[in-house]
């Protein structure tokens, strides 16, 4: 099986920049997803690791050490949009089957 | 556009009933997905399905039926068996070629009382 922990709640400031932590336990791995949730939605896609090291989308990155179990999404320039929820999310090796943290709630205050 | 489709958003129905989801894709994928997510709980996966015919049940299929027919509808069905069905149900699909992002519906909030 594969257990993720994520914070529940994150606060941070309009500009400023936020780093989301994931951790995960899993008997096998192929993949770390990180979606963003806005309330009452469906997830989107913000991005997808599987070997380690960073990696770099416009405002977002994600980083991933598949040896320590560990990801992160960083978020630069917050804008109040940023606001939502974010998912980290794991793939199980030969499997189709997403495993999701309970999500990460981001409030952006100016 | 290509996307996927769930209708409708909101849902109501007296506890006893069965009730089915609809999810389209016209996005040609091979695989599909249920999802539901509880207020501070993460997406729970329901049912999934690889190829047309064919699938498989996730971590909380007890009281959900599904069907896969066509390739671009997977409705599912909440059926009086399910406990605690008020949630939002969350439809997704992906090529099925594996490591791929999945792409998600905008979900249906069942409420049953």
């Amino acid at each position: 099986g594969q257990n993720i922990d994520q914070p529940t709640e994150m606060t941070a400031t309009e500009g400023a920049i936020v780093q989301i932590n994931c951790t995960y336990q899993t008997s096998g791995f192929n993949g770390l997803f990180w979606y963003q949730q806005h309330a009452g939605e469906a997830p989107t896609f913000l991005s997808y690791n599987v070997l380690d090291g960073l990696e770099e989308k416009g405002r977002f990155s994600s980083f991933l050490s598949r040896s320590k179990g560990y990801s992160y999404l960083l978020l630069k320039e917050l804008q109040m949009k940023d606001s939502a929820s974010y998912l980290c999310a794991t793939k199980g090796a030969g499997s189709y089957q997403l495993t999701f943290g309970k999500g990460t709630k981001l409030s952006v205050i100016p | 556009d290509g996307g996927i489709t769930q209708s409708p958003k909101y849902l109501f129905r007296k506890e006893g009933q069965n009730v089915t989801l609809s999810c389209e894709q016209n996005l040609n994928h091979d695989a599909m997905y249920w999802y539901r997510q509880d207020p501070g709980q993460g997406l729970r996966l329901i049912y999934y399905s690889q190829i047309v015919n064919d699938f498989q049940k996730g971590d909380i299929a007890e009281g959900y039926s599904v069907s896969r027919e066509k390739k671009e509808s997977f409705p599912l069905t909440v059926t009086s068996a399910q406990k605690n069905p008020t949630a939002f149900y969350l439809c997704a699909s992906s090529t099925g070629t594996g490591g791929e992002e999945q792409y998600f519906g905008p979900g249906t909030r069942l409420t049953v009382t």
